[in-house]
């Protein structure tokens, strides 16, 4: 079965740095349009960034564009999100999700997520 | 961008009887290939969230069939026929036609 599990998360300083991780099981990674979204803490889910299938295109929701930055190893099965210049507003617990589409359209969803990991940027 | 506006912010159902939520979009999800590009997603307690509907009314593999989507443009609807306890949490719809992908802002289901 599909298995997204991130790691990477914690606690860090204004202006820091983290980079998640996310191991993907259960299909041809390789296949697959990739995501990141995030859900500040008693807030609601936003879309944070995704990549196509060879990591060839790359596209950021406007908050973090300049910051964050998404990568993926299709040998290692693995996402990356390397988040630099790190503000309070960026804490949240950030989700890997999968992404598909129907009918084979240029217009993605997430199917399947991970459990998510928590980052904090506090001082 | 497109903006997601959800109501009621909240609904408390009892077991058994039938619930509906709205999902408003600020501009068309009609694609002129005739596909609306408008899903909805259920985070459950303590669980990331989970694809419940796909293109406005197509079921996810395993959803339950007391779940159904309608709509068409820019109004969209989320029905349970029949709420079970299982079923709380909070319901997100979401469009994917623009970027930026954006969500409305949840509609959260409560057992009575």
């Amino acid at each position: 079965q599909v298995q997204l599990v991130e790691s990477g998360g914690g606690l860090v300083k204004p202006g820091g740095s983290l980079r998640l991780s996310c191991a993907a099981s259960g299909f041809t990674f390789s296949d697959y349009y990739m995501g990141w979204l995030r859900q500040a803490p008693g807030k609601g889910l936003e879309w944070v960034s995704y990549t196509i299938s060879s990591g060839g295109a790359i596209y950021y929701s406007d908050s973090v564009k300049g910051r964050f930055t998404i990568s993926r190893d299709n040998a290692k099965n693995s996402l990356y999100l390397q988040m630099d210049s790190l503000r309070a507003e960026d804490t949240a617990v950030y989700y890997c999700a999968r992404m598909t589409t129907y009918k084979n359209t240029n217009y993605y969803h997430f199917d399947y997520w991970g459990q998510g990991t928590l980052v904090t940027v506090s001082s | 961008d497109i903006v997601m506006t959800q109501s009621p912010l909240s609904l408390s159902v009892t077991p058994g009887q039938p619930a509906s939520f709205s999902c408003k979009s600020s501009q068309s999800l009609l694609h002129g290939s005739g596909q609306t590009f408008l899903y909805w997603y259920v985070q459950k307690p303590g669980q990331p969230p989970q694809l419940l509907i796909y293109e406005v009314y197509n079921r996810f593999s395993g959803v339950p069939d007391r779940f159904s989507g309608s709509g068409s443009g820019t109004d969209f609807t989320l029905k349970i026929s029949r709420v079970e306890a299982e079923d709380v949490g909070v319901y997100y719809c979401m469009q994917s036609i623009q970027l930026p992908l954006t969500f409305g802002g949840g509609t959260k289901v409560e057992i009575k």
